[in-house]
């Protein structure tokens, strides 16, 4: 079956030390991989989207990297800050409409 | 600012009734919109693709006839859950792709609507 995955459990870091997220998805060859920023009871918010053809994607603080053979996706925030605190989400494209199918996201919590 | 709105944010029904959340592209026509629901710490689960002028498609295991939607215009989409009930208390969120040959598009989503059955 198809299945997203990310780490369930809450990733706490230290101020300015790099957050690390991982997204492994199974049965899917995607042609893009999105990340998405959610705060509580706030819909998504867009910050990357890396291509099946781009091993790696920057923006500002933010790095993905994009593993088609390993089917996995690695967020990256550098020089963290408490800001930064929230759930991250990988979703996928998927079928005929394009459909956005999400992981269940990892709480990021960045202490001062 | 916002180019995917909802509304309401947040609204409180009593069992057996029905209630209507709309979902409006501000900025662009939207002839596709996605309607998510989500649970307190889970993730997004796709109810289903709204298409402008026809009907919607429905993600397995999702009651078409208790969620209803309708896709009016090329800007609104509105979701109904009829007769609703408590479990059918959620976080309602929406989305649009704006138009273009490219189909990875960066998606909006609304800031979505809590529903509250009591």
């Amino acid at each position: 079956s198809q299945k997203i995955e990310q780490n369930s459990e809450a990733l706490n870091i230290q101020e300015g030390k790099t957050a690390t997220l991982t997204c492994n998805y199974t049965n899917y060859s995607p042609a893009y991989l999105q990340w998405y920023r959610q705060d509580p009871g706030r819909g998504p918010v867009f910050l990357l989207l890396i291509r099946e053809n781009e091993k790696e994607k920057r923006k500002e603080r933010l790095k993905v990297t994009f593993d088609t053979t390993l089917k996995q996706s690695l967020f990256h925030i550098t020089a963290s800050q408490p800001a930064d605190s929230a759930t991250y989400l990988c979703a996928l494209i998927s079928g005929g409409y394009n459909k956005l199918i999400f992981g269940a996201g990892t709480r990021l919590a960045v202490h001062p | 600012g916002a180019v995917v709105s909802q509304h309401p944010s947040r609204v409180i029904c009593k069992s057996g009734t029905s209630v209507k959340i709309e979902c409006r592209s501000l900025d662009f026509q939207a002839t596709t919109m996605f309607w998510y629901r989500q649970f307190p710490k889970q993730s997004l689960m796709l109810m289903a693709t709204s298409n402008e002028g026809s009907k919607a498609t429905y993600e397995q295991g999702v009651e078409k006839d208790k969620f209803l939607i309708n896709h009016a215009s090329l800007t609104l989409s509105t979701l109904t859950v009829t007769s609703a009930h408590p479990e059918d208390s959620s976080f309602y969120i929406c989305s649009a792709r704006p138009p273009g040959l490219n189909s990875g598009n960066t998606i909006y989503f609304g800031e979505g609507s809590w529903l509250t059955v009591v």
